[in-house]
């Protein structure tokens, strides 16, 4: 069984630059999460999927973060403008659904500012 | 939101030796998961364990839901244990877990 896919595996960007992030998740994984993860931290979640559906979304910095799961399968995680600070690894994961809530991560995104 | 907090935030080991993390929570959690972050930064679920007891090989884990804390066993431990070991908890929001600072271990030959 292939796991969670994330590309790039690594990106260094200028501040103001877009950057985008992609994940495929585990095959008929209904629910996807997007991570963001600093240096000497645990993981903080952004986003949550079910399906098609964001359903918590509220530690997602909008005015500058977006993210989409068109056809409840593929996503995609945007920082516009990058600033600084955003410099994390950005992890995806998913898993098969409530109740069986078992979370699978993929290898992550290295992400740095300049 | 619920706090998670562990212990002890360094542990240095010999290879074999054995080794008891802890993980504490604030509130209720009914969703409850222990990790190990390789050094190249892969997480890796352990558990799914969000009351009782599992064990897989040298690894094993309880949960006291009712006092609300989490213990991860590893015995005999070996070199490629070392890592960053999380424990992280949901409440009544499926899926949205909380994770802890994490265990730093590293195991030397």
């Amino acid at each position: 069984e292939a796991g969670v896919v994330q590309s790039p595996r690594y990106k260094i960007i200028e501040k103001k630059q877009p950057v985008a992030f992609w994940c495929n998740p585990i095959s008929g994984h209904n629910t996807l999460y997007w991570y963001r993860q600093n240096l000497g931290q645990g993981p903080e979640l952004l986003i949550r999927y079910e399906n098609e559906e964001a359903v918590d979304d509220s530690q997602l910095p909008k005015d500058r973060f977006s993210a989409e799961r068109l056809k409840g399968v593929d996503s995609t995680l945007k920082i516009q403008p990058a600033e600084l600070g955003d410099s994390a690894v950005y992890l995806c994961a998913s898993s098969l659904g409530a109740p069986r809530e078992t979370q699978y991560f993929g290898p992550g995104t290295r992400l740095l500012v300049l | 939101g619920i706090q998670v907090e562990q212990s002890p935030p360094d542990l240095i080991l010999q290879e074999g030796a054995n080794s008891t993390l802890r993980c504490n929570f604030s509130d209720s959690v009914n969703n409850l998961q222990w990790f190990h972050q390789n050094p190249w930064g892969q997480l890796i679920n352990l558990f799914y364990i969000p009351s009782g007891t599992k064990q897989n090989g040298r690894l094993s884990a309880t949960t006291v839901a009712t006092e609300r804390y989490s213990l991860l066993y590893i015995s005999s431990s070996q070199t490629t244990d070392s890592g960053v070991y999380f424990c992280a908890g949901g409440g009544t929001s499926y899926g949205k877990l909380t994770f802890g600072q994490g265990t730093i271990l590293t195991v030397h030959p």
